[in-house]
């Protein structure tokens, strides 16, 4: 039974551009979660997808945006990359977007943008 | 907007030595759930609690949920160099349209052997 995975690993890109992030679910998950974490900081809620719709959204601009398919999984794209959006974003997923679920995280992808 | 802080950031002991990290909220939870996360690895759950007081114990860890449901802890006992990593507790405020679970700053965990 594969968990959360995430391509890619690590990805290096500058200022200005537009970066993709692919997440696909645990087997059996249908609600899928993007987080940001800067070195040394706790997870950054970025939003929630269910049922192909964002159905929360944290505190992050409109550059940051996202999909889910009708397979569960999910992408994230930032556009206008910033020095600042430098981090390891995660990808966690869940089974309903219930309040008790618990979270399964991807590995991550580490992005550097120089 | 909701805060979550955890104390200390960092805390370095002597294998065997117990260990606790504390979290508060500013704002009364719903649930709250704790993750470790090992060096460069991905936050991994624990545990989540949701009675107020309520008290958790799995082999070596402790965990508790303060009565106001605005704290929580997290002890370990007798600590192994296994136990190294960041530990992070994470809280839901209640609300029928939230989901969001609001990470803290976590508490780096080192151990001497």
């Amino acid at each position: 039974d594969a968990g959360v995975t995430q391509s890619p690993t690590h990805l290096i890109k500058t200022r200005g551009q537009q970066v993709t992030l692919r997440c696909s679910p645990k087997s059996g998950h249908d609600t899928v979660s993007w987080y940001q974490q800067a070195l040394g900081q706790g997870p950054q809620f970025i939003f929630q997808y269910y049922e192909e719709e964002e159905r929360q959204r944290g505190n992050f601009p409109d550059r940051f945006s996202g999909h889910q398919f009708p397979n569960y999984s999910s992408e994230l794209n930032v556009n206008a990359l910033l020095l600042g959006d430098s981090a390891l974003y995660l990808c966690a997923s869940s089974l309903r977007q219930g309040w008790g679920e618990k979270l399964f995280f991807g590995s991550g992808t580490q992005l550097s943008v120089l | 907007g909701q805060q979550v802080m955890q104390i200390p950031q960092y805390q370095h002991v002597q294998e065997g030595e117990d260990f606790t990290t504390y979290c508060n909220s500013s704002t009364t939870l719903s649930n709250i759930q704790w993750y470790k996360q090992r060096p460069g690895g991905h936050p991994v759950f624990l545990i989540q609690l949701v009675k107020s007081g309520e008290v958790k114990k799995q082999k070596r860890l402790t965990f508790q949920f303060g009565e106001a449901k605005k704290n929580s802890s997290l002890h370990i006992t007798a600590t192994q160099t296994t136990d190294v990593g960041t530990y992070f507790c994470a809280g839901r405020v209640s609300g029928g349209s939230n989901y969001k679970l609001t990470f803290g700053k976590g508490t780096l965990l080192t151990v001497n052997p």
